[in-house]
């Protein structure tokens, strides 16, 4: 079985900083892993995804994570944020690719302030 | 496209009713999932379906809970009868296929008092 752990459940910054959302995961097989982000009343939309290959994913937004296996963490990363970057942003993994049995964490929220 | 379409957008009703909660999958997806997000759980996946099919609902609360998808365009979730500890706010996501990411639509917001 696998299982999420988001670090941080709130991230408060200022416009125009760095961000880094931690996310460390636990899996006896090999995983694919998902960043997922949350705008108010809104459902979940893919920001970017880990399948194989290079360890740098980058997505949409001006984000990117990387896979770290000894560490089993891919932490979401952006070189500064902006006001519509607020939301909710949601680490999940899968062993199976795709997303039967897509487990999520408990999500972070980012706040970002003028 | 349209993306994925629940309705309604927000539920209120008292303990003891009938619920049921609706959802269009977008057009030409295989899988439909339905989820429940709370502060205290997160986003649980109570069911999930393959071409209509239902394939793993072990994360349907209990009885009272039940989903059904009589066709490639449409699906139910119904709880009966609804406590107050089901409220939350229900999502139904679909996707192309087992290796495709998931669409989200913008949820039910269920109250019941």
């Amino acid at each position: 079985a696998q299982s999420v752990t988001q670090l941080d459940s709130q991230v408060p910054v200022f416009e125009e900083a760095p961000v880094e959302l931690r996310c460390n995961y636990s899996s006896s097989v090999s995983v694919y892993l998902f960043w997922y982000v949350q705008y108010p009343n809104q459902g979940l939309q893919l920001l970017l995804k880990y399948l194989s290959g290079s360890t740098l994913v980058k997505g949409i937004n001006g984000f990117e994570a990387e896979f770290n296996k000894s560490q089993t963490s891919f932490h979401l990363r952006k070189p500064s944020v902006h006001i519509s970057d607020t939301a909710e942003y949601f680490c999940a993994v899968s062993s199976q690719g795709g997303s039967e049995k897509l487990v999520f964490g408990k999500g972070t929220k980012l706040t970002v302030n003028p | 496209d349209a993306g994925v379409i629940q309705s309604p957008r927000h539920e209120v009703t008292e303990m003891g009713q009938e619920v049921t909660l609706r959802c269009k999958p977008i057009s030409g997806h295989n899988s439909l999932f339905w989820y429940r997000q709370t502060m205290m759980r997160g986003l649980e996946l109570l069911i999930y379906f393959n071409n209509n099919v239902p394939i793993d609902d072990s994360g349907m609360p209990e009885d009272r809970f039940s989903a059904k998808m009589p066709n490639a365009s449409f699906s139910t979730l119904k709880i009966q009868p609804s406590e107050p500890r089901d409220s939350a706010v229900y999502f139904c996501a679909s996707s192309l296929s087992s290796n495709s990411p998931l669409h989200f639509g913008n949820g039910t917001r269920l109250t019941v008092t």
